[in-house]
C-alpha cells in the first residue's frame, strides 16, 4: 500500500488565494521529503528538500516567499503556495524515503492545482 | 551537477513483446538507479532500483542492466501488457550517508497494443 500519503489530490482556487498541501509519511519518519513540480507531458522538477526541524533547501529560481515549505514533524511536510496565480496551476507531488542507505524514494499520488 | 539522459521518448509495442528504455548519466559518483512508473493523474511508483555494485536484477517481468564504464542503464520490460502503458522515468542518485537527492530524465511513454 502506500508509503506516502498527500493531500488533497486536487484543488481548485481563486488568483491571489493561498493553497497548502500536506505530505505524510504513513508508518516511518522521514527527516526529508522533497517537493517536486510536473509539467504536463515532462519530467518531475525538483522544488526543494524539506528537512524536519530545519529550513528547506530551495533550488535554483524557485520562490521561496511564494512555495513556502514547513516540516514541522517527523511525518508531515507542507508546501503552501501563496498568493496563487494562474502560472502556478501544475501537478505537486511530494517523496520521502526512511532515510536509510537501502530505502527507496517512494512518491505521494501528487496534488493537481487549478488557479483561477 | 547530474545529467540523464532517456530515449526514446515514446515506444509503442504489441501485447506480448519486449520493451526497452535506455538511460545515461554523466556523473560517475552516482551509485543508485531507481525506475518509475507514472500513470496519468497519479505520483511515480517504484518498480525496480540498482545499485551501482550490481550489474543486473529482476524482478519478474522486469529487469535493470548497469553498465558503469559506460555510464548506461537500462530498462526491461517481457511478455508485455496493455497495464503497462504509462510514462516511466529512469533517475540517477548519489547515495552516502545522506540521502541524494534524484536527477530524473525525461520519461518515456510507454503504449502496449492489444
Amino acid at each position: 500500500g502506500a508509503v506516502v500519503s498527500q493531500h488533497p489530490s486536487w484543488v481548485i482556487c481563486k488568483s491571489g488565494t493561498s493553497v497548502k498541501i500536506e505530505c505524510r509519511s504513513l508508518d516511518f519518519q522521514a527527516t526529508t521529503m522533497f517537493w517536486y513540480r510536473q509539467f504536463p507531458k515532462q519530467s518531475l522538477m525538483l522544488m526543494a528538500t524539506s528537512n524536519e526541524g530545519s529550513k528547506a533547501t530551495y533550488e535554483q529560481g524557485v520562490e521561496k516567499d511564494k512555495f513556502l515549505i514547513n516540516h514541522a514533524s517527523l511525518t508531515l511536510s507542507t508546501l503552501t503556495v501563496t498568493s496563487a496565480h494562474p502560472e502556478d496551476s501544475s501537478f505537486y507531488i511530494c517523496s520521502a524515503s526512511r532515510g536509510f542507505y537501502n530505502s527507496p524514494l517512494h512518491f505521494g499520488n501528487g496534488t493537481r492545482l487549478t488557479v483561477t | 551537477g547530474e545529467n540523464v539522459e532517456q530515449h526514446p521518448s515514446t515506444l509503442s509495442v504489441q501485447e506480448g513483446d519486449s520493451a526497452v528504455i535506455k538511460c545515461t548519466y554523466s556523473d560517475s559518483a552516482s551509485n543508485y538507479f531507481p525506475w518509475y512508473k507514472q500513470e496519468l493523474g497519479k505520483g511515480p511508483q517504484l518498480i525496480i532500483d540498482i545499485r551501482s555494485n550490481v550489474g543486473e536484477k529482476k524482478d519478474q517481468r522486469i529487469a535493470v542492466t548497469l553498465n558503469k564504464t559506460a555510464k548506461h542503464f537500462s530498462l526491461h520490460i517481457t511478455e508485455t501488457q496493455p497495464e503497462d502503458s504509462a510514462v516511466y522515468f529512469c533517475a540517477a542518485s548519489n547515495r552516502g550517508s545522506t540521502l541524494g537527492r534524484l536527477y530524473f530524465g525525461r520519461g518515456t511513454q510507454l503504449t502496449v497494443w492489444p
